[in-house]
C-alpha cells in the first residue's frame, strides 16, 4: 500500500512557464512534508518543506502548497528553467518518535528551452 | 568534506557474497538514515539512528540486512548472502537531530549490482 503517491511519472513544460508537481498521501499521521530534486547518479537534494500546521511555504521560485483535507501536496516552480529538469520526489514524515521519510515514486520534469 | 560521503560509489558482486557499504554523515549531525532505491521506484526506508537511542530497524527487508553506527558517526550497512533482488542504489542521509523539522541531506549513494 503506497502511502505517498505521485501519479504523474513525467511532466514537460516550456521554459518560463509554471511547473506544477503533485503528490497525494493517505496517512493523516504525517506531520512534515518535503520535496527533493534528483539528478542522475547523484543523491536527492533537499528543495523545500512544509509543516502540517501550514498551508503554504515559499522559497524563491519554489512554492509548496498543502491541502490537509484533500491530503494533497503540490510544488510550483515559477518561472521554470532548463536547469530544473530532474526527477522530483515528494516525501512525508510520520509524527511521533520516528523520523523516517516515506517517498513517492518521483516525477521526471523536463523543461524545454 | 561538507556533505554526506558514501563508499564505494559502485559495487558489483556475485550472488551469495556479503557486502559492506559505508556512510560518513555531515559533521555534527546526530541522526543518520539508510534508504534504498530500486529501479523505477521511490526511496525505501531501511534504518534510522538517532544519537544513543536504539535504532529504528523497521524498514530492513530481511535478517540478511544489518547496520551499525560506531561512535555516533560513521555507519556501515551490511548485506549477507546477497540476492539479485538486493540490486539497488543504497542512499545514506543525515540530519542535525531526529525530532525537529530539519531536512535530511543525502549522499550520492552506492550502486549495488548482484550478478
Amino acid at each position: 500500500d503506497q502511502q505517498v503517491k505521485q501519479n504523474s511519472p513525467s511532466l514537460s513544460v516550456q521554459e518560463g512557464r509554471i511547473s506544477i508537481l503533485n503528490c497525494d498521501y493517505s496517512n493523516s499521521m504525517f506531520d512534515y512534508f518535503l520535496w527533493y530534486k534528483k539528478y542522475p547518479a547523484e543523491g536527492p537534494t533537499f528543495l523545500i518543506s512544509i509543516s502540517s500546521i501550514k498551508d503554504k511555504n515559499e522559497d524563491g521560485r519554489f512554492t509548496v502548497f498543502l491541502n490537509k483535507s484533500a491530503k494533497h501536496l503540490s510544488l510550483h516552480i515559477v518561472p521554470s528553467q532548463p536547469g530544473d529538469s530532474a526527477v522530483y520526489f515528494c516525501a512525508a514524515r510520520y509524527g511521533g518518535a520516528t523520523n523516517k521519510l516515506i517517498f513517492g515514486t518521483g516525477t521526471l520534469l523536463a523543461v524545454q528551452p | 568534506g561538507a556533505g554526506v560521503s558514501q563508499s564505494p560509489s559502485n559495487k558489483v558482486t556475485e550472488k551469495g557474497k556479503d557486502v559492506e557499504l559505508r556512510c560518513d554523515p555531515i559533521s555534527g549531525h546526530t541522526a543518520l538514515y539508510w534508504y534504498r532505491q530500486s529501479l523505477g521506484q521511490g526511496l525505501e526506508f531501511l534504518i534510522y539512528f538517532q544519537g544513543n537511542s536504539a535504532p529504528d530497524k523497521s524498514g530492513l527487508p530481511s535478517d540478511r540486512f544489518s547496520a551499525e553506527r560506531t561512535g555516533g558517526s560513521v555507519s556501515t550497512l551490511t548485506i549477507q548472502r546477497t540476492q539479485q533482488e538486493d540490486s539497488a542504489v543504497y542512499l545514506c542521509a543525515s540530519s542535525p537531530g531526529g525530532h525537529f523539522n530539519q531536512p535530511q541531506h543525502f549522499g550520492d549513494g552506492t550502486r549495488l549490482s548482484i550478478l
